[in-house]
């Protein structure tokens, strides 16, 4: 059964560094792109990037772009999205999500949806 | 590529056909999703590639159109589809969502 395990709620002050996960399992983790969505209070949701854990090719959202990182340790099948100063308008939950593909005669293809989610890691910036 | 989606909230009685579309500002082929997100919950896959339901949705629920314009149909509204329903594209980075439409029951 896939699942995308994410890290607890994090309060934090504004200009502190936070690095939140994703652990994932039951499916073979360098094989398929996992991204990051953000969801401001009462928003919706925003795209923030993607990577491959096999090849750690990463792709972020140009909003998005400088703000954050993206990166994956295949090690202990495990993604991240870390912040080296936080704003208060980082609050926000955020959510790791799976891209769908499959994989046959040795090559993997996506697919053109979001097909596993975490449960969501709440941050909240506050001085 | 911008999705614009509407309704942005809807009210409609249990039985009732709803019907949102998301409009994108360039072709973007078949490359669309629908996903459901409960109050307080992680959204759901329903519909990837235009029109193909995701495994364990049921029946109801309906996606169709290629190109720029989409259109997500419940055919019959239950009360556990109280939900937001967005759309996203991934046709090309960056994987944009649509605004989402609120969908309540009268």
């Amino acid at each position: 059964e896939v699942q995308l395990v994410q890290s607890g709620v994090d309060v934090k002050k504004p200009g502190e560094s936070l690095k939140i996960s994703c652990k994932a399992s039951g499916y073979i983790f360098g094989n398929y792109w996992i991204g990051w969505v953000r969801q401001m209070p009462g928003k919706g949701l925003e795209w923030m990037g993607i990577i491959y854990p096999g090849d750690s090719d990463t792709r972020y959202n140009p909003s998005f772009q400088g703000q954050v990182t993206i990166s994956a340790d295949m090690s202990i099948n495990t993604a991240y999205l870390q912040w080296s100063t936080l704003k208060a308008s980082d609050t926000a939950m955020y959510y790791c999500a799976r891209r769908g593909g499959h994989c046959s005669g040795g090559k993997c293809y996506t697919e053109d949806n979001l097909d596993y989610w975490g449960q969501g890691t709440l941050v909240t910036v506050s001085s | 590529i911008q999705l614009t989606q509407s309704p942005s909230s809807l009210s409609a009685s249990v039985g009732a056909r709803v019907t949102i579309t998301c409009r994108a500002s360039q072709d973007i082929a078949s490359s669309l999703a629908w996903y459901q997100q409960k109050p307080g919950k992680a959204p759901d896959l329903l519909i990837y590639a235009a029109s193909t339901l995701q495994s364990g949705v049921p029946s109801r629920f309906s996606g169709s159109g290629s190109g720029t314009d989409f259109t997500l149909i419940i055919s019959s509204l239950h009360p556990e589809d109280l939900a937001t329903y967005y759309c996203q594209q991934l046709d090309s980075y960056p994987l944009t969502f649509g605004g989402g439409t609120k969908v309540e029951i009268k």
